[in-house]
Parts: structure tokens; sequence; C-alpha cells
């Protein structure tokens, strides 16, 4: 069975562009989440995507947005990229609704630089 | 979610067993105990979790305390490919979200 997978895997862009990233869950796993991985502050959850309903959100400003359609997939999208933007993009996806059991199964990441 | 406590670094000799501690005074009783692990240049990997009692896999085995305030994660035989961060990870049974809260973790150095 194929893992998650994350497309782009890097990127760059400048400061007040806008990016939008794309993660594939593993087949049959309908929850998606996606977390910020920095050197300064680890790993920070995003928010969470279950049956294209956004059920968990993190402490990221607005600029931060994602969706998620009917095949499970999800995106993300950075509008007006700033330079503390930088970071490893993860995505996550899990088969059942949370309970203390579920476990999550993480895609490789999109290196995103800021410039 | 309850915190947890971890040793920012330890070494290992390659081929020996590794202890990794985890401290979560203020753990409940609906919380699980979920170990990840992150490989350099790769996204996160589950390891193993419990509730109560010891668990076992083909990764790793989790020794839970009595009181369930500590825990220890604990790898057999050491390998090179073991070199990770080992997140320990408190997860509500009852929270219905999927979200994980990463601490700093514990950076294991495999010696060869």
């Amino acid at each position: 069975k194929a893992g998650v997978t994350q497309t782009p895997r890097y990127l760059i862009k400048t400061r007040g562009q806008q990016v939008t990233l794309s993660c594939s869950p593993i087949s049959g796993h309908r929850s998606v989440s996606w977390y910020q991985q920095t050197p300064g502050q680890g790993l920070q959850f995003l928010f969470e995507y279950f049956s294209e309903t956004q059920r968990n959100k993190g402490n990221f400003p607005g600029r931060f947005s994602g969706r998620q359609f009917s095949n499970s997939r999800s995106e993300m999208n950075v509008s007006t990229l700033e330079l503390g933007d930088s970071a490893l993009y993860l995505c996550a996806s899990s088969l059942a609704p949370g309970s203390g059991t579920d476990t999550q199964y993480f895609g490789p990441g999109t290196r995103l630089t800021v410039l | 979610d309850a915190k947890t406590t971890q040793p920012n670094s330890m070494e290992s000799n390659e081929e020996e067993p590794v202890h990794l501690p985890c401290n979560h005074s203020t753990i409940s009783g609906t919380d699980y105990i979920h170990w990840y692990r992150q490989l350099p240049s790769q996204g996160p990997e589950y390891v193993i979790h419990g509730l109560t009692s010891n668990v076992n896999n083909r990764m790793a085995s989790l020794a839970i305390a009595e009181d369930r305030k500590s825990s220890t994660l604990i790898l057999h035989r050491a390998t090179l490919r073991d070199a990770a961060v080992y997140y320990c990870i408190l997860r509500d049974s009852g929270a219905g979200s999927y979200q994980l809260t990463f601490g700093k973790g514990t950076k294991l150095s495999v010696i060869p």
C-alpha cells in the first residue's frame, strides 16, 4: 500500500507570494493533519480535516488555510509569505475517527524556503 | 494534552539495548502513551503505544510504570538506523481529535 505522498518536495518562494502544498493520504484514510516543523519551534500542529471538514486548528494566523476534497486529498495554502514561514510542512493521515489508539502516518514533507 | 518530559539526548553503542525514558506525571486515566520517531530528513513514524500494560511489537517494547507517571521505550538491539529523535506523546482517548502535541523529544545517537 502506498504511503502518504506530498508534492512538491521542495519549494522556493519570495516574500509576499502565496503557496499551495498538496497531500495524498494512504488509500482508505479519511483524516489528514498538517504540521509545521522549524528548528526553533519544533513540530507544531496546523490543522486537521476529516470528511472535508476542518475538525481542529492550531495557533497559526489566518494566512494559513487548508481544505480537503471528497477523495480525502488535502491542500494547504499560505498567503502573503513571510521569511518565518520557511519550514518543513508535514502531512499525516489516519484511518479511524480520533481515539487514544489511532496512529498517524506521516509523509516525507515539503521543504518551503521563503527568500 | 498532558505534558511529557524527556532527556534532550542519549547515546548508545550499536547492538546494545537502549532505554529511552519519559516522565508524564500529570497523565490522566484516559491518556494513551504514544511513541513516534523521526529519522533524519524524514517525517515522523509511529513506533508503539500503550495504556497500562507493557507492550511489545517488532520495533520496540514499551514499559509503563505501575502509577503511569513514567514510561520507557526499549530498543532491544540498537542499529545505526535507529539514530533518530524519539517523541513521547500522550493521547486522550476521548479527545476525538488527531492532533499530536510534539515536545522536543530525545535525540538518540548510535555509535558503531
